[in-house]
């Protein structure tokens, strides 16, 4: 099955700052990681998601990740963000029939 | 869309109680799963079902049993209701292997358990 791990549960930022946060894998066979958002008092939603190809991944609202395989990393980034961006985020694999999450990122964006 | 409703938003138990948390989808969809989110502590997979009365054991079962009568609805059941089971409980399903696209969550039932 798919782990993952994210780490800095909570991030503090100001608007117009560039957003980087980590997620690492660990290998089961076929790779399929995610990045879901959550917004304050709304559901889950999928940002983006990896299975193969361009290991550049774009997502909605500016969101990008990248896979890199030698590291068994798959970070999240945003050049810019907006106070709109204040969230939690969860990255997660799926294997074993399921989608396993990590414990995810409390992100604030100061205006 | 694909909508995956969950019956109740705030829920208040009290200790012993036996409580049922129940999820329905419209999409048809095969897989169905219960997760529970704590803070720190990501969302954690407690059941999920692959088909109508099929069932399997996630990361944290105990204290919660399920059921899946109907291809659509997926109950979380909690059999005596205790003060460490207050959680957000979050439903989600997605197609027969489909999970590996993602899945689709509900908005979520806040149980508060005193």
């Amino acid at each position: 099955a798919q782990s993952v791990s994210q780490h800095n549960h909570h991030v503090i930022l100001s608007e117009a700052a560039s957003l980087e946060l980590g997620c690492n894998y660990s290998y089961g066979g076929t790779v399929n990681l995610f990045w879901y958002v959550q917004y304050p008092g709304q559901h889950l939603q999928l940002l983006l998601k990896y299975f193969s190809g361009d290991p550049l991944v774009k997502g909605i609202k500016g969101f990008e990740a990248e896979f890199i395989k030698s590291k068994f990393s798959f970070n999240l980034r945003k050049p810019s963000v907006q106070w709109s961006d204040t969230a939690e985020y969860f990255c997660a694999g799926y294997g074993n029939n399921r989608l396993a999450f990590g414990k995810g990122n409390q992100v604030v964006v100061i205006p | 869309d694909v909508k995956v409703t969950q019956s109740s938003r705030y829920l208040v138990k009290r200790t012993g109680e036996k409580v049922f948390l129940e999820c329905v989808q419209d999409m048809d969809h095969e897989n169905m799963f219960w997760y529970r989110q704590d803070p720190g502590l990501g969302l954690r997979l407690i059941y999920f079902s692959y088909d109508v009365k099929m069932k399997e054991k996630g990361d944290i079962p105990e204290g919660y049993s399920v059921s899946r009568e109907k291809k659509e609805r997926f109950s979380l059941i909690l059999e005596s209701a205790s003060t460490n089971q207050t959680s957000m409980y979050l439903c989600a399903s997605s197609w027969a292997g489909g999970g590996r696209y993602g899945y689709t969550f509900g908005s979520g039932t806040r149980l508060t358990v005193v």
